[in-house]
């Protein structure tokens, strides 16, 4: 498609257990960024990756959470030993970079994770 | 983590009247974003702000990035049923002008168009 995909849409786990979502984001966009958001809040920035490689992980909560794009294109936010507090929806977005573009974000529709 | 401050939380407004929201900082930004969000959707950008003072229009929308570069305001003219959803603004600070970089969002407003 067109836009940012993420799988699941969805996912419900039990506390304590691994979770991996997935963002496809869109062909050719350099920059990607996982963003979370609560229940009534904005989004709030965990990572931005500029190709392969994380430029900005200054947003992960702790240790519990972390992030791959191992070919510059897919990423999958993974988070281990999972918290009810974890409960939110994870937004991915990407970007194209250069010279003359503004760069701005594109944003998927989110993965909606509860922990029960 | 750090959110900026964005008022009004919620607004019922009826169909055909104007709408203001606004958002303020207490660090400057370099640039401000407006995006609207629909349920079970990802955000959806509204309108970029690159200037202190610039002022932008698309459509019935018009935002101010404000001369302090601590605030922005969105404005809505004539406001429709489908003009529903939740706005937030955004900034985003980038050392050396670049054009990527995260971005740190306000809680949103709320906005009800009565027909």
């Amino acid at each position: 498609g067109a836009g940012v995909s993420q799988t699941p849409s969805n996912k419900v786990t039990e506390k304590g257990k691994y979770v991996e979502l997935r963002c496809d984001p869109i062909s050719g966009h350099t920059a990607l960024y996982w963003y979370r958001q609560s229940l009534g809040q904005g989004p709030e920035f965990l990572i931005y990756f500029q190709g392969t490689g994380a430029a900005d992980d200054s947003g992960l909560p702790n240790d519990r959470f972390f992030a791959v794009r191992p070919e510059g294109s897919v990423s999958t936010l993974k988070i281990q030993r999972t918290e009810r507090g974890d409960s939110a929806v994870y937004l991915c977005a990407s970007s194209e970079q250069g010279v003359g573009n503004t760069g701005e974000l594109f944003f998927g529709e989110g993965s909606r994770l509860t922990v029960l | 983590g750090q959110q900026l401050n964005q008022s009004p939380q919620s607004m019922f407004i009826q169909e055909g009247e104007d709408v203001s929201m606004n958002c303020t900082s207490s660090s400057i930004f370099n640039t401000w974003l407006w995006y609207k969000q629909d349920p079970g959707e990802g955000p959806v950008l509204l309108i970029a702000l690159y200037k202190a003072g610039e002022l932008t229009s698309n459509g019935r929308l018009t935002a101010q990035f404000g001369i302090t570069r601590k605030d922005s305001f969105l404005n809505i003219s004539a406001s429709i049923p489908s003009d529903v959803g939740i706005y937030f603004c955004a900034g985003r600070w980038n050392a050396g002008g670049t054009s990527y970089g995260k971005l740190t969002f306000g809680q949103g407003t709320i906005l009800t168009v009565h027909p």
